[in-house]
Order: structure tokens, then C-alpha cells, then sequence
């Protein structure tokens, strides 16, 4: 099975902080991956997929990147609304795996 | 607009079964590459099984021969069949479609919580 490894587990910033997320995958995964951003108690919203392609009405400060083995999701301006835990998910085999997730806080 | 709606969680006994279903509008579930996914309390997410539009289904080890995932056509609604259960499967259930093009999920009901507690 193929493990995903984000980081960091938490991240404290403040609005208008540009954001970085880390996501490894323990074998190769060329871009089979997609981004989501998950509030408390509600379902994942889905971001990015395919690791740099953004899913229609995703604001644009939003932004993914890399291949193979590593990943990054970027916000480049933290707005509010984006205080959340996001989650990295592969699909480049069975059984798809996600990210144990990077709670995103307000410093 | 897409709409899925999960129904049947609740509190089970260890060793007892529970079908959850999935409601869907504006697709057609026959036509899709259905999902579930878990997430346990506090926890991440799970991916749990997969259904193509043609049938071939995908379970994860954790659930292989106690899981079933299955569709009905004439009502647009999807299926988990869940035996055996153990307090490892306590977690909310999300129904998810993928376009199939990949296998990541656009749509997500809103889901249903499964306790295993005796």
C-alpha cells in the first residue's frame, strides 16, 4: 500500500499568511493526487486534483504542485474561511490512501 | 445539482450488521464510480470501497469479507452492507462520487454516523 506523509501535522498562521502543506508518497505516484479542505463536521470539499489542477469554484489562491514522490498544496493569502484541516489523497492504485491531515489555525 | 444523501447509521452491537444507503439526484449512480469513505472520530480520512459504473467493486483490507458495496438502479441509490461489525468501524460514513477519469472524489453527501458499542 502506498503511504502518504503530510507536513505539517499543524500550522498556526494568520490571515494573509502565505501557507504551505507538505504531502510524501512512499512510492512513486506521478500526479494521481487530489487536495481537499474538510471543516468540523462537515464533509471534504475537494481542491486540487490531478496536483496542480484546481476544481471549478476553488478560489485561485489555492494552488498545488509537484509530482512523483512530493506534493504541495500553497494558499498564497490566508483568508478567513480557509481555517480548516486539509487532507492529501493518492489515486494512483488500490487501496487510495489520504493524508493524515494538517490542521490549519489562527496564530 | 449533485445531491447525496446517506441514511441508516446508528448504534450496533459488536458482531451485528447495518446497511447504510445513499441517496442520489442530479446523476445517475449506475452511470458513476460510487465511493465510501470513513472517518473515525477525531481521525482522518478512510477510503473504504469502490463501485464502477460497471460493476467491478474495490474493498479496503480492513473490510474485505465483511463489506458489501452494491447499487440500485431503479431507485438511484447506493449501498454498504456492513457484517461482522467491530469497534473499529465506529466512524462517520460519507458516500462520494469520482468522475472515474481519477479516482478522487468531487461529490460528498453529507454522512452517517456508525457506532459499534456494546
Amino acid at each position: 500500500d502506498i503511504q502518504m506523509t503530510q507536513s505539517p501535522s499543524t500550522l498556526s498562521a494568520s490571515v494573509g499568511d502565505r501557507v504551505t502543506i507538505t504531502c510524501r508518497a512512499s512510492q512513486y505516484i506521478s500526479s494521481w493526487l487530489a487536495w481537499y479542505q474538510q471543516k468540523p463536521g462537515k464533509a471534504p470539499k475537494l481542491l486540487i486534483y490531478k496536483a496542480s489542477s484546481l476544481e471549478s469554484g476553488v478560489p485561485s489562491r489555492f494552488s498545488g504542485s509537484g509530482s512523483g514522490t512530493e506534493f504541495t498544496l500553497t494558499i498564497s493569502s490566508l483568508q478567513p474561511d480557509d481555517f480548516a484541516t486539509y487532507y492529501c489523497q493518492h489515486y494512483n492504485s488500490y487501496p487510495l490512501t489520504f493524508g493524515g491531515g494538517t490542521r490549519v489555525e489562527i496564530k | 445539482e449533485v445531491q447525496l444523501v446517506e441514511s441508516g447509521g446508528g448504534l450496533i452491537q459488536p458482531g451485528g450488521s447495518l446497511r447504510l444507503s445513499c441517496a442520489a439526484s442530479g446523476i445517475t449512480v449506475s452511470s458513476n464510480y460510487m465511493n465510501w469513505v470513513r472517518q473515525a472520530p477525531g481521525k482522518g480520512l478512510e477510503w473504504v470501497s469502490s463501485i464502477y459504473s460497471g460493476g467491478s467493486t474495490y474493498y479496503a483490507d480492513s473490510v474485505k469479507g465483511r463489506f458489501t458495496i452494491s447499487r440500485d438502479n431503479s431507485k438511484n441509490t447506493l449501498y454498504l452492507q456492513m457484517n461482522s461489525l467491530r469497534a473499529e468501524d465506529t466512524a462517520v460514513y460519507y458516500c462520494a462520487r469520482d468522475l472515474g477519469a481519477g479516482h478522487y472524489f468531487d461529490c460528498w453527501g453529507q454522512g452517517t454516523p456508525v457506532t459499534v458499542s456494546s
